[in-house]
């Protein structure tokens, strides 16, 4: 099975602060993604990885970075924590090629709340 | 850019009886993927069932199935012999066959379903 791992479940920081989420995939998954979710709006894409050190945009990265440093990890960077950016954060992964293998498998989410 | 929409942001049905969740979409896409994810409370999101845009044929898995049609652009969860275990989020989503780097998830808003006794 796959295993997508996230460092916290819930996290609680000041406005300002600089904040990472980090991201684990244990399948040598090629492609690695972040989403935000929040009542009402669904799952939308903050930025994706589909190599190592290689990034996109998603739909929405304004106040975020992210860094892919080694193939299985994926980190979502929130340079100054706003309390907009409070939400549940979501990291998935997926094999990369086609067909099944662009299926994404999610990590448990973490709950980040800025004050 | 693609659409998907979720008309129906809560839902309940009665244990053992069947219930059918609604998400249409909208893209000018040929090949496509599409996909129905279920989020339980306070637990991780898991994938319930993938059709693709290509084939004919519903997908289906176990007490899962989907009715997809394709020129209406509606794809739909029949979840049939409900138990209090399928409670949970609901999200329809598309992604459109791979071009370039990675492919994309477009996500509804969700269903929240409640099985009850």
């Amino acid at each position: 099975d796959v295993k997508v791992t996230q460092s916290s479940r819930y996290l609680v920081k000041r406005t300002g602060e600089k904040v990472f989420l980090e991201c684990v995939q244990d399948m040598d998954h090629e492609n690695m993604f972040w989403y935000r979710q929040d009542p009402g709006l669904g799952l939308r894409l903050i930025y994706f990885s589909y190599d190592v050190k290689m990034k996109e945009k998603g739909d929405i990265p304004e106040g975020y970075s992210v860094s892919r440093e080694k193939k299985e990890r994926f980190s979502l960077i929130l340079e100054s924590a706003s309390t907009n950016q409070t939400s549940m954060y979501l990291c998935a992964s997926s094999l990369g090629g086609t067909g099944s293998q662009e299926t994404q498998y999610f990590g448990p989410g973490t709950r980040l709340l800025v004050l | 850019a693609q659409t998907v929409t979720q008309s129906q942001p809560e839902m309940s049905v009665q244990e053992a009886e069947t219930v059918t969740l609604s998400c249409t979409y909208d893209t000018s896409e040929n090949n496509y993927y599409l996909f129905w994810y279920k989020q339980p409370p306070s637990r991780q999101m898991i994938l319930v069932i993938r059709q693709e845009a290509y084939k004919q044929q519903n997908a289906t898995e176990n007490r899962f199935s989907v009715n997809f049609q394709k020129a209406a652009k509606s794809f739909s969860l029949k979840i049939s012999d409900s138990q209090l275990g399928d409670t949970a989020m609901y999200f329809c989503a598309f992604m459109k066959q791979r071009t370039g780097t990675a492919s994309k998830l477009t996500f509804g808003t969700g269903t929240r379903l409640q099985v009850t006794l």
